[in-house]
C-alpha cells in the first residue's frame, strides 16, 4: 500500500533513551522526508533528503539525527536530547525535486515513559 | 524560515454546502502548492496541487485558487459529503533544487448529514 513502510507502528521507550525509526521505501524515489505530527501544529519537518549521502535539517531538527545511506531507507533517531519526543511520526517521499508529490508512510506514533 | 498559515483550524458544515478553507504563505519564491488530506488514523494522502503558472484547478467537486501576488491560495470544496470528513494541509514548496514541503497546521472539517 503506497510502497512506503515505517516501523514499527507502535514505539515505546524509556525517558533517556534513543531510539530508531524505520522508513523504507520501494518506489525508486530520490527524496525522503520526516516530519513530526502534534496536535492542532500540523506537519512539521524534521529532516530531508534529496539524495543518497545528502540531509538537510529541516525547522525541528534538534534532537534528532538521520543517514541516508541507501537510497530506499532513511531512518530517525530520536535522541535523549530531544524534550518532547513522544508525537506522531511521518516518512514520506516524492520521486525527485521536480515532482514533489509525497507519498506517506502510515507512521509511528512514540511514546516516552 | 518558510511558514504557511491554514485558516480556519476546524470548520463544520451541512451535508451539501459548501467549504472553504485558506492559506498562505511566506516564501515568495514558492510554485508548488498541493492540498492532502488524512482521514482519521490513516497516512495523508494527496488530493489536488496547482502551481504557479495556473491560477485555479478543478477536480470534480474540489477546487484549488492562487493569488501569488497576495501569496494566499484556497480549496474549495462543493456539495460536501459525509465522507469528506477529515483534516485538510496545505503546503507550499519551491520545486527544483533543495526543495522541501512545508505544512499548514491543518483543518479539520466535520461535514453533518
Amino acid at each position: 500500500d503506497g510502497g512506503i513502510t515505517q516501523s514499527p507502528k507502535y514505539l515505546f521507550r524509556k525517558e533517556g533513551q534513543n531510539v530508531t525509526l524505520s522508513c523504507e521505501q520501494n518506489l525508486n524515489h530520490d527524496a525522503m522526508y520526516w516530519y513530526r505530527q502534534d496536535p492542532g501544529q500540523g506537519l512539521r519537518l524534521i529532516y530531508y533528503s534529496q539524495i543518497v549521502n545528502d540531509f538537510q535539517k529541516g525547522d525541528i531538527a534538534e534532537g534528532y539525527s538521520v543517514s541516508r545511506e541507501k537510497k530506499e531507507s532513511f531512518p530517525l533517531t530520536v535522541t535523549s536530547a530531544q524534550k518532547n519526543p513522544t508525537a506522531f511520526y511521518l516518512c514520506a517521499s516524492s520521486m525527485d525535486s521536480l515532482n514533489t508529490e509525497a507519498f506517506f508512510g502510515q507512521g509511528t506514533r512514540l511514546t516516552v515513559v | 524560515g518558510e511558514n504557511v498559515e491554514q485558516h480556519p483550524s476546524t470548520l463544520s458544515v451541512q451535508e451539501g454546502d459548501s467549504a472553504v478553507i485558506k492559506c498562505t504563505y511566506s516564501d515568495s519564491a514558492s510554485n508548488y502548492f498541493p492540498w492532502y488530506k488524512q482521514e482519521l488514523g490513516k497516512r495523508p494522502q494527496l488530493i489536488i496541487d496547482i502551481r504557479s503558472n495556473v491560477g485555479e484547478k478543478k477536480d470534480q467537486r474540489i477546487a484549488v485558487t492562487l493569488n501569488k501576488t497576495a501569496k494566499h491560495f484556497s480549496l474549495h470544496i462543493t456539495e460536501t459529503q459525509p465522507e469528506d470528513s477529515a483534516v485538510y494541509f496545505c503546503a507550499a514548496a519551491r520545486v527544483g533544487g533543495y526543495n522541501k514541503l512545508i505544512f499548514g497546521a491543518g483543518t479539520r472539517l466535520a461535514v453533518h448529514p
